[in-house]
């Protein structure tokens, strides 16, 4: 996952907007995914976004891509204390015949109320 | 049930006695994927089975690691000889296709005495 880069922390007010930043690396990624982790849980599926997009919005989620410069958002509008998770930014990418999706370290996103 | 199930939830066992992890993946996908995450950690890749194909086992990280996907379903990691920093949550995942969003399960959670 070294290739695909993430802040480690993230501390909000509870009401307040979040953003949660990531960078990868192949351009020819076709899609690319923000999961959450909660304490003690797996990894739940967020949102995704085709890499001919530059938004999608899915509720309090915004997601914006720009392909330019290789850069992947993710908006957490209205942060709730149940937004306290970790957020994990994946790029699927071209590894000879397959593909498989290459993760970042994940960023703590701690909501202060 | 509808979702990636792994079993046992937890486990504990001691220095040098081998494990069995075991992952049922959502019914009809062909990929599937073991993932270690130790304590505050990222993902680190393990294995990725894609239908009939040689699996990726790229990311095992010694030859006491082993996994075997039978039937193009079930599947089961293996550790030999289990070692303290093999404690860890063991994560599976399984999906439609390579690059389509993966489902994790819940992981086993192994420790190591």
């Amino acid at each position: 996952g070294e290739d695909v880069e993430q802040s480690l922390f993230l501390s909000v007010r509870e009401g307040d907007s979040s953003v949660i930043n990531c960078t990868y690396t192949d351009s020819s990624s076709t899609y690319l995914y923000w999961y959450k982790q909660e304490p003690g849980a797996g990894l739940q599926l967020l949102t995704y976004i085709f890499s001919n997009m530059d938004m999608k919005q899915d509720q309090r989620l915004t997601v914006l891509l720009n392909k330019k410069d290789k850069h992947l958002s993710l908006r957490i509008a209205d942060t709730q204390t149940g937004d306290s998770a970790i957020y994990f930014c994946a790029e699927s990418r071209s590894t000879g015949n397959n593909r498989k999706l290459i993760w970042g370290l994940g960023t703590s996103l701690a909501v202060n109320p | 049930g509808a979702g990636v199930s792994q079993s046992p939830s937890n486990k504990v066992t001691e220095k040098g006695k081998d494990v069995e992890l075991r992952c049922d993946p959502i019914s009809g996908h062909t990929a599937l994927y073991w993932y270690r995450q130790s304590l505050g950690q990222g993902l680190e890749f393990l294995i990725y089975f894609q239908g009939n194909s040689a699996p990726d086992k790229s990311g095992l990280p010694s030859d006491r690691f082993s996994a075997e996907r039978t039937g193009g379903s079930v599947s089961t990691l293996t550790i030999q000889r289990t070692q303290q920093e093999d404690s860890a949550v063991y994560l599976c995942a399984s999906s439609s296709a390579g690059n389509q969003p993966q489902h994790f399960g819940d992981g086993t959670r192994l420790s190591i005495l």
